[in-house]
């Protein structure tokens, strides 16, 4: 069965505290892995696409890799605004097209 | 480029009545999805269409949902009658095209009591 999990479920850093968030993954095939942000009260917005293993992105304080089991979001000297939560989502090759997302990060940075 | 509109985005119903959540994607994209997200679940697929047709609604809970896409800019979910479990936040997204990335709406907030 197609899975997602990422790990921790939750994780407070002092600001510039770098931190790395964990994304694993089980699936037959793999089309594609999305990471977004979710502010509360909004919807999830698109941070990057991985497709595949080696592959990196980076974004400001944000860079994402992946490997053929897991993918990491690594977090260089956050501030108090990257708080969020990440979620983390697979598109597997197998059976129709969709996306199926981990339970996500909740990230708190204090200043 | 205006993003995936959604509406209502809070809604407050009873028990019994129907509710009706509506979707405009984003111009040019050929698949828009339905998503749920509650704490206990996350984010679950509940149908999504490619060219206004469904292509899997296996994740919609029970009959009472339905969902339809009578052109390429607009869809409802609609769920009738609701239930107080059906309280969650309700998301529409859109893509290109398959490996392309999705993208969310701000969601329909949806009590019912």
């Amino acid at each position: 069965e197609d899975q997602v999990t990422q790990s921790p479920e939750a994780l407070r850093l002092q600001e510039g505290e770098s931190s790395s968030l964990n994304c694993s993954y089980t699936v037959s095939g793999l089309r594609g892995l999305f990471w977004y942000r979710q502010d509360p009260g909004k919807g999830p917005e698109f941070l990057f696409t991985l497709y595949s293993a080696g592959e990196e992105k980076e974004k400001e304080r944000l860079k994402a890799t992946l490997t053929k089991k897991e993918s990491f979001l690594h977090i260089t000297a956050p501030k108090p605004e990257d708080s969020a939560t990440y979620l983390c989502a697979v598109s597997p090759t197998s059976g129709t097209y969709k996306y199926i997302f981990g339970t996500g990060t909740r990230l708190k940075v204090l200043a | 480029d205006a993003g995936v509109i959604q509406s209502p985005r809070h809604e407050v119903t009873e028990m019994g009545q129907e509710v009706t959540l509506r979707c405009k994607p984003i111009s040019g994209h050929d698949y828009l999805f339905w998503y749920r997200q509650t704490m206990m679940r996350g984010l679950e697929l509940l149908i999504y269409f490619n060219n206004n047709v469904p292509i899997d609604d296996s994740g919609m809970p029970e009959d009472r949902f339905s969902a339809k896409m009578p052109n390429a800019s607009f869809s409802t979910l609609k769920i009738q009658p609701s239930e107080p479990r059906d309280s969650a936040v309700y998301f529409c997204a859109s893509s290109l095209a398959p490996r392309n990335t999705i993208y969310f709406g701000e969601g329909s907030w949806l009590t019912v009591v």
